[in-house]
Order: C-alpha cells, then sequence, then structure tokens
C-alpha cells in the first residue's frame, strides 16, 4: 500500500536559516508521480511541485529545491534563504499509476515557522 | 479567474441538519475530487469523479452524497450532520484519473457541526 511520511511535524528557523523537509515514501509501484504543496495560514492549498518516478534530476526554483532519491525512496525539500512568507504547513503527496484510478496520499504535513 | 472555487467558504450548522457544499472549476479538467481535512491537518480521499461518473469511493459514510451534474461541477451533500463531520472541505481538479496529473485545489469550506 501506498504510504508517505514526513517525520518533521514542526521546524521552527530564523529567517535567512535554509531549511529541509523530508518526505519518505512506500509504493510497489514502478511508475508513480511525487508532489509538494504549500498550506499557508490562509488555508488553501497551492501547488507547488510534480516529480514522477523516472526522473530523478533534482529541480530548483528560486530558493526552493527538490532533492529525489529511489536508492532511499525519499523526496526531500529544502528552502534556502527562509523568509517569513514561508510560513506554512507543507505536504508532500504520492500518486501511483498502474492501477488507475488512484487519489493522492498526503504525508501529515510539516509546519514550518519562519521567525524574523 | 478563479480555478477551482467552492461555496461557501465557512458553514456553520447544528447536528442532525442537512448541508451542500459546491465546487466549480473552469480548468477544462476531466476528473474532480472532494478530500477531508481533519483538525489535525491530515487529508484523505473521500470521492473522485471523471466525467461525471464516480471512479473512487472511499470509507465515507452514506449521508454523504456527491452529485456531478457536469465535468465542471461536483457538489457534496451531507444528511444529518454530526459533530465528527466539522472539518475542512477541499474539492480539486485534474486533467485526467490515471494519477500522472497535478490536481488542483480550491480555497476549502470549512464546516462546523454544533
Amino acid at each position: 500500500a501506498q504510504k508517505v511520511t514526513q517525520a518533521q511535524t514542526e521546524i521552527s528557523v530564523v529567517e535567512k536559516e535554509d531549511v529541509t523537509l523530508d518526505c519518505v515514501y512506500e509504493t510497489r509501484d514502478t511508475t508513480y508521480y511525487l508532489f509538494w504543496y504549500k498550506q499557508p495560514p490562509s488555508g488553501e492549498l497551492v501547488f507547488l511541485i510534480r516529480r514522477n518516478s523516472f526522473d530523478e534530476q533534482n529541480e530548483i526554483s528560486g530558493r526552493y529545491s527538490w532533492n529525489f532519491q529511489k536508492s532511499t525512496s525519499s523526496f526531500n525539500f529544502t528552502i534556502t534563504a527562509s523568509q517569513v512568507v514561508d510560513s506554512a504547513v507543507y505536504f508532500c503527496a504520492l500518486s501511483e499509476v498502474h492501477r488507475g484510478n488512484t487519489p493522492l496520499v498526503f504525508g501529515k504535513g510539516t509546519r514550518l515557522s519562519v521567525i524574523a | 479567474d478563479t480555478a477551482v472555487s467552492q461555496t461557501p467558504k465557512y458553514l456553520v450548522t447544528q447536528m442532525g441538519n442537512d448541508k451542500s457544499i459546491k465546487c466549480e472549476q473552469n480548468l477544462g479538467h476531466d476528473t474532480m475530487y472532494w478530500y477531508k481535512q481533519d483538525s489535525k491537518k491530515f487529508l484523505k480521499i473521500m470521492f473522485s469523479y471523471n466525467n461525471k461518473e464516480l471512479i473512487i469511493n472511499e470509507t465515507v459514510p452514506n449521508r454523504f452524497s456527491p452529485k456531478s451534474p457536469d465535468k465542471a461541477h461536483l457538489n457534496l451533500h451531507i444528511n444529518s450532520l454530526e459533530l465528527g463531520d466539522s472539518a475542512v472541505y477541499f474539492c480539486a481538479s485534474s486533467q485526467a484519473s490515471g494519477g500522472t496529473d497535478t490536481q488542483y485545489f480550491g480555497p476549502g469550506t470549512r464546516l462546523t457541526v454544533l
């Protein structure tokens, strides 16, 4: 069965520090997709990135970067030079493909607080 | 232009009442979903529709009934509301249903049952 584990429940950093949010997943499927979503205090869910299981290249988007490692079943998310606006709950999610109509399975989220 | 919209944003009601939450997407997607986020922020799928047809129905009480009048709309009707139904309900949509496409979420509806 598919499962996503975000072991860090809460993280607190001081502005301008770098922070890494961990995500470990379990799946029996060889084809799957991984996602990160951000939920700021206003409550909406904002899509950040989608990565398929065949693409292990790391991705950088501004201050955000993602490290996908199939060998350790991890898809970690790093924010460089954190800002107060990065304060949010971040969710990692997984969807399997071979079974067809599969929903997203979310981790329990990591609450990031960036202190000025 | 709002991609996925939900109404109402807040819903406060008494136990035993019946209520509906509406969802509309203007992305031209074929698949729509309902998720429930509990007080601990855990997100779980409830239903999924592809082109007006129910394709995922997780273990949800019969009191919850989704309805899709067309592929741009997916409404959620809840009968005989209970205290435990208090949560934030998110609608989402994606181009296809096979797990490959990104799901885009609405702003959420916070339901409070008193």
